[in-house]
């Protein structure tokens, strides 16, 4: 199993460009999601997926767009990007939604919008 | 709404030293409570998790026990190693996502 994947490593994008961060699992699992990780505050939660077809806001869902037509997928849009979404972010996948099921991150994607 | 408050870094440590990062949280449920830890340049890894009050947590030498009475779920570990040096972050879950806090930063020095 690769577990949950991430494309691209690194990116840098101009202000106002689109583009699209990559996220894959081969776990079979029902629940994924998206954070956003900046120096001093945690992990804060962007777009989370209970199931294909089914999608809802976390914390921070301005900017940002998501989609889930398969189990395996999850990516996440920008739709324009700024310079406040400069940061790394974590995609996560977990068997299901409840509360004790474990969540395993990809490796993450470092994000520079200049 | 939930959150999770635990202390600030970062902290360093001898080898061999005792470790201990608190964490407390404040939830209107039950949630489960974990502990990640994350590597330089790498993603986050669960460390140890509790589901109900008074459950301990164990793995790695890593111990944490699910403290209903004070709202704690605080990381020891006897004897650090140089290679526990890395972000702890404490979280809590009532459903549908991790709630975590800032993160603590470890350094052990040999």
């Amino acid at each position: 199993n690769a577990g949950v994947t991430q494309t691209p490593k690194f990116q840098v994008l101009k202000t106002g460009q689109s583009m699209t961060l990559q996220c894959a699992q081969d776990m079979n699992h029902e629940y994924m999601s998206w954070y956003r990780q900046d120096p001093g505050m945690g992990l804060r939660l962007i777009h989370y997926s209970v199931g294909a077809g089914i999608t809802d806001q976390g914390e921070v869902p301005n900017g940002y767009n998501v989609s889930r037509s398969t189990t395996e997928d999850f990516p996440l849009r920008l739709l324009s990007a700024a310079p406040s979404q400069t940061s790394v972010y974590f995609c996560a996948s977990s068997e299901s939604s409840g509360a004790s099921y474990e969540q395993y991150f990809g490796p993450g994607t470092r994000l520079t919008v200049t | 709404g939930d959150s999770v408050t635990q202390m600030e870094g970062p902290v360093t440590l001898s080898e061999e030293a005792f470790l201990t990062i608190n964490c407390t949280y404040t939830a209107t449920g039950y949630p489960s409570l974990f502990w990640y830890v994350q590597y330089p340049g790498e993603g986050l890894q669960l460390l140890l998790k509790a589901t109900k009050a008074d459950d301990k947590g164990s793995n790695k030498g890593f111990e944490a026990t699910y403290r209903k009475e004070t709202t704690s779920f605080h990381l020891e570990k006897g004897s650090v190693q140089v290679s526990d040096s890395a972000v702890y972050f404490c979280a809590l879950s009532d459903g549908y996502a991790l709630n975590f806090g800032k993160g603590t930063s470890l350094l052990v020095t040999p």
